[in-house]
C-alpha cells in the first residue's frame, strides 16, 4: 500500500528563513506528487504538484519542490518565508489506482 | 463558481445519534471523496466514489456509510456516533477518476463534536 512520510510536525522559523519541508513517499508504481497548504481556519488548497518532465516544480507564492526518484523524496522549498506562509503544509501522493493519500502534515510558524 | 460545498459547518451530536455530513460539488467531476483530519494524523480517506453509483472504502471506513446517486451529491452518514469519530471531516473531488495528474479540490470542512 502506499504511504508518504513528513518528515518534520512543527517547523517555527523567523520571517527571511529558508525553509525545506521533506516528503518521502512508498509506492512503486507511477505517481504523481503534490503539496497542499491549509492556512489557519481555511480549506486545503493546491500548492504545487508534479506528474512529469522537470523534477524541479514552482508553485504559489515563490514555493519550489524537487522530485528525486532515487529517494522516493518530493522536498518543498522556499528561499525566504513570510509570516503569512504560517499554515499547515500537506504532501500527497495520487496513483494511478484513483487513491491519494496524504502524509501527516507540517506545521509551520514563521515568526515576525 | 462554488466549487465543493459542505453543510453543516459545525455539528454537536450524542453518543448513538445519526447524522448526514452533506457534499456537493458542481465541477462536473467524476471522482468524490471523504476525509477526516485528526490533530498529529493528516488526513485519512474514509470512503470515494469515481462515479455515480461506485462506492469504495479508503483507510477509515468503519461506523460511516455513503453513497452516490448523481454527479454532483456525495454524502456521509454516521450510523451510530461515538466519540472517536469527533473530528472535522472534509470532502474532497477531482476531475478524473484514476489519481493521474489531477488535484482534489476541498470543501470549507465539517467541525463534528460527538459527547
Amino acid at each position: 500500500a502506499q504511504s508518504v512520510s513528513q518528515h518534520n510536525h512543527h517547523v517555527i522559523l523567523s520571517e527571511a528563513a529558508s525553509l525545506e519541508l521533506g516528503c518521502n513517499y512508498s509506492y512503486g508504481g507511477t505517481v504523481n506528487l503534490f503539496w497542499y497548504v491549509q492556512y489557519p481556519g481555511q480549506h486545503l488548497q493546491l500548492l504545487l504538484k508534479y506528474f512529469s518532465g522537470d523534477p524541479l516544480v514552482k508553485g504559489i507564492k515563490g514555493f519550489e519542490a524537487e522530485f528525486i526518484k532515487s529517494k522516493f523524496s518530493f522536498n518543498l522549498r522556499k528561499p525566504s518565508v513570510q509570516w503569512s506562509d504560517t499554515a499547515e503544509y500537506f504532501c500527497a501522493v495520487n496513483t494511478n489506482a484513483g487513491k491519494s493519500t496524504f502524509g501527516d502534515g507540517t506545521t509551520l510558524t514563521v515568526k515576525p | 463558481n462554488a466549487g465543493v460545498t459542505q453543510t453543516p459547518k459545525f455539528q454537536v451530536l450524542k453518543t448513538g445519534q445519526s447524522m448526514t455530513l452533506q457534499c456537493a460539488q458542481d465541477m462536473n467531476h467524476e471522482y468524490m471523496s471523504w476525509y477526516r483530519q485528526d490533530p498529529g494524523m493528516g488526513l485519512r480517506l474514509i470512503h470515494y466514489s469515481v462515479g455515480a453509483g461506485i462506492t469504495d472504502q479508503g483507510e477509515v471506513p468503519n461506523g460511516y456509510n455513503v453513497s452516490r446517486s448523481t454527479t454532483e451529491d456525495f454524502p456521509l452518514r454516521l450510523l451510530s456516533a461515538a466519540p472517536s469519530q469527533t473530528s472535522v471531516y472534509f470532502c474532497a473531488s477531482r476531475q478524473t477518476p484514476g489519481g493521474g495528474t489531477g488535484e482534489l479540490f476541498f470543501g470549507e470542512g465539517s467541525r463534528l463534536t460527538v459527547l
